[in-house]
């Protein structure tokens, strides 16, 4: 597996609370994204980052915000969890936009 | 939505068997990936096939690109118990600007 790390990688919250994932490279990719997989949906884009402190919105962004103040590392929040959240999210380098992504294993989020 | 859309959803074959995936998507792409998820596991990508291009393999991968039916296909040849896995395409449009699009996926299993 490519140097990427989820955590947590289960968490159980509950409506109305903060949450915040984190996800973190070794390889020195420039590009981190986050995408949520759900049945029936496949995987989705949420945010993804194209350099330090540059972020841009994807697919499904309501509700999520992104930080990203290291090369190695990608935060995502839920300022606010709703039970719509409850998902698994997956972080994903690349050092291009064009060319392979790598996964992290994924974080498991119930919001109840 | 600019999403491949994967063909079947669900595929079952034997050990020794090859199988064969579709995916199809709207509009001109750049490049289009093929991934696979092992059951609670993050993505792995497989093979990368360019919009000029029109066949390439890997191993025991064969992945097929018609531009002009703006399909393309995955053929697993002599496959294994281990392949049992979910198999996505991956699109990235040429206006699309950074995403990669992925379908929802084929479920292959393979029994011994």
């Amino acid at each position: 597996d490519a140097g990427i790390t989820q955590s947590p990688r289960h968490k159980v919250t509950e409506t109305g609370t903060p949450v915040t994932l984190r996800c973190h490279q070794t390889e020195n990719h420039r590009y981190m994204y986050w995408y949520r997989q759900d049945p029936g949906h496949g995987l989705r884009l949420i945010h993804y980052s194209y350099g330090v402190k540059d972020t841009d919105k994807g697919e499904v962004s309501d509700g999520y915000s992104v930080s990203r103040s290291k090369t190695e590392d990608f935060l995502l929040t839920l300022e606010s969890a709703t039970s719509s959240q409850t998902s698994v999210y997956f972080c994903a380098i690349s050092e291009t936009l064009s060319y392979e992504q790598y996964f992290g294993p994924g974080t498991r989020l119930t919001v109840t | 939505s600019q999403q491949g859309e994967e063909d079947p959803q669900a595929l079952s074959i034997q050990e020794g068997e090859n199988a064969t995936m579709n995916c199809s998507y709207k509009t001109s792409i750049n490049n289009l990936q093929w991934y696979r998820q092992n059951s609670g596991r993050g993505l792995v990508h497989l093979i990368l096939i360019r919009s000029n291009e029109r066949e390439k393999h890997s191993g025991r991968l064969r992945v097929t690109l018609d531009t002009s039916k703006k399909s393309s296909s995955l053929l697993i040849t002599a496959s294994r118990a281990a392949d049992t896995a979910s198999y996505f395409c991956a699109t990235r449009h040429s206006n699309s600007g950074y995403a990669l699009n992925f379908g929802k996926g084929t479920s292959l299993l393979v029994t011994p």
